[in-house]
């Protein structure tokens, strides 16, 4: 059981490049979603998805696309990268409903240090 | 905008001390509240979650203190270790139309450091 896996662990774009983030999970979860993180700004979400096929934007989605053709894979795209998507990305999943022990079981990966030049 | 705030930022704690950091969140319809703990290099860990029909929950050395009214909650690390230095981030989510739980809305984060 791996739990929430991304690839890759760092990543150096130049301006302008375009890449994808892998994120993979093997728990069944319903919930996946990107988040970036930024010194002193917490956490923030990209984008969401509820089940295969279905996405939603979040917090900060401008220069992101996601789909999600299994339940396992939530691919996070870049489309044209920039200095400002310099970040740390976490791929997270979860239960849609409350588990016997009364949690979503929240799961994150071990994040992708992304850095744009 | 932020819809959760925390504090402190930073927090320096000796060993056997207790360490507290605050959330203080807006939207009345969060129902789920969790912390996570997260050390250099690796993603966020749940550490402990309430939901608003409890004021305290506690798990070994660590609480959570609840305010419906006042809109806030705490974490409370009692007799703390250096191995509990990391960084803590409360969470706020709700389940509003039945598909919310995938949106965590996060603290901006508390550096706690647990001097020997």
């Amino acid at each position: 059981n791996a739990g929430v896996t991304q690839t890759p662990k760092f990543q150096v774009l130049k301006t302008g490049q375009s890449m994808t983030l892998q994120c993979a999970q093997d728990m069944n979860h319903e919930y996946m979603s990107w988040y970036r993180q930024d010194p002193g700004m917490g956490l923030r979400l990209i984008h969401y998805s509820v089940g295969a096929g279905i996405t939603d934007q979040g917090e900060v989605p401008n220069g992101y696309n996601v789909s999600r053709s299994t339940t396992e894979d939530f691919p996070l795209r870049l489309l044209s990268a920039a200095p400002s998507q310099t970040s740390v990305y976490f791929c997270a999943s979860s239960y849609r409903m409350l588990s016997r022990v009364g949690d979503y079981g929240y799961t994150f990966g071990s994040g992708t240090r992304l850095t744009v030049v | 905008q932020q819809q959760v705030k925390q504090s402190p930022q930073s927090l320096i704690v000796q060993k056997g001390g207790i360490s507290i950091i605050n959330c203080a969140y807006e939207n009345t319809a969060f129902d789920y509240f969790p912390w996570y703990q997260q050390f250099p290099g690796k993603g966020p860990a749940l550490l402990i979650a309430i939901r608003p029909d409890v004021s305290e929950k506690k798990e070994g050395r660590f609480t959570i203190s609840f305010n419906k009214s006042a809109k806030q909650f705490s974490l409370h690390i009692m007799d703390s270790q250096p191995g509990d230095s990391a960084t803590y981030f409360c969470a706020a989510t709700s389940n509003a139309g039945g598909t919310s739980y995938g949106k965590l809305t996060f603290g901006q984060g508390t550096i706690l450091t647990v001097h020997p």
